[in-house]
């Protein structure tokens, strides 16, 4: 059965930092892959998803993220954070053919002034 | 605004209590589902229906009973939970099965 995995539960970083978000998946075979972004006491909004074609995705809030097939990574990064950004984000995944969205935990991206 | 509505956003229910939680889409699409997300524990899928007809039951309990009445309609009642069924239930639609989902924003219960 696909499985995600984002390893790191909790990310501090300052305002107008970089970030990365880890995201593997356990599958090699066709996927498509997600990232939701959860801010407190709301639904899971869409980031940003790839389907096929270029392994590069950008989606809102200036958030991009690298499809590598050979690593079975997804990883979502953004160069420049803001307060606003703090929310817990999360990846998901289908793999061709299933029905099913595969969430992972979620990573807690917490901005600091 | 996703186009996905639920109702209520939240709701405090005792354990012998019956209620439902509605969720409605607008978006056109066939697909929907119903999860639970719980403190510290991943989204778990609870159901899954597609052109109305159920096609997923993760093992859920039987005093979770989902109903939909149509492809924009989605109903979970509930009937005599238990305090760990206390979380947030998030409804999302899809234009079909597997698709990327739309979320609404949740109906906060607590078991009491």
């Amino acid at each position: 059965a696909q499985s995600v995995t984002q390893l790191d539960s909790q990310v501090p970083v300052f305002e107008e930092a970089p970030v990365e978000l880890r995201c593997n998946y356990s599958s090699s075979v066709s996927v498509y892959l997600f990232w939701y972004v959860q801010y407190p006491n709301q639904g899971l909004q869409l980031l940003l998803k790839y389907l096929s074609g270029s392994t590069l995705v950008k989606g809102i809030n200036g958030f991009e993220a690298e499809f590598n097939k050979s690593q079975t990574s997804f990883h979502l990064r953004k160069p420049s954070v803001h307060i606003s950004d703090t929310a817990e984000y999360f990846c998901a995944v289908v793999q061709g053919g299933s029905e099913k969205l595969v969430f992972g935990k979620g990573t807690k991206l917490t901005v600091n002034p | 605004e996703t186009g996905v509505t639920q109702t209520p956003r939240h709701l405090v229910m005792g354990m012998t209590n019956k209620k439902s939680l509605k969720c409605e889409q607008h978006l056109g699409h066939n697909a929907m589902y119903w999860y639970k997300q719980s403190a510290k524990k991943p989204l778990e899928l609870m159901f899954v229906y597609n052109f109305k007809e159920q096609t997923e039951n993760n093992s859920v309990p039987s005093r979770f009973s989902p109903e939909c009445p149509n492809s924009s309609h989605l109903f979970l009642h509930l009937h005599t939970l238990q305090p760990e069924d206390s979380a947030l239930y998030l409804c999302a639609s899809s234009r079909n099965r597997g698709w990327e989902a739309f979320f609404g924003q949740g109906t906060r219960l607590t078991v009491v």
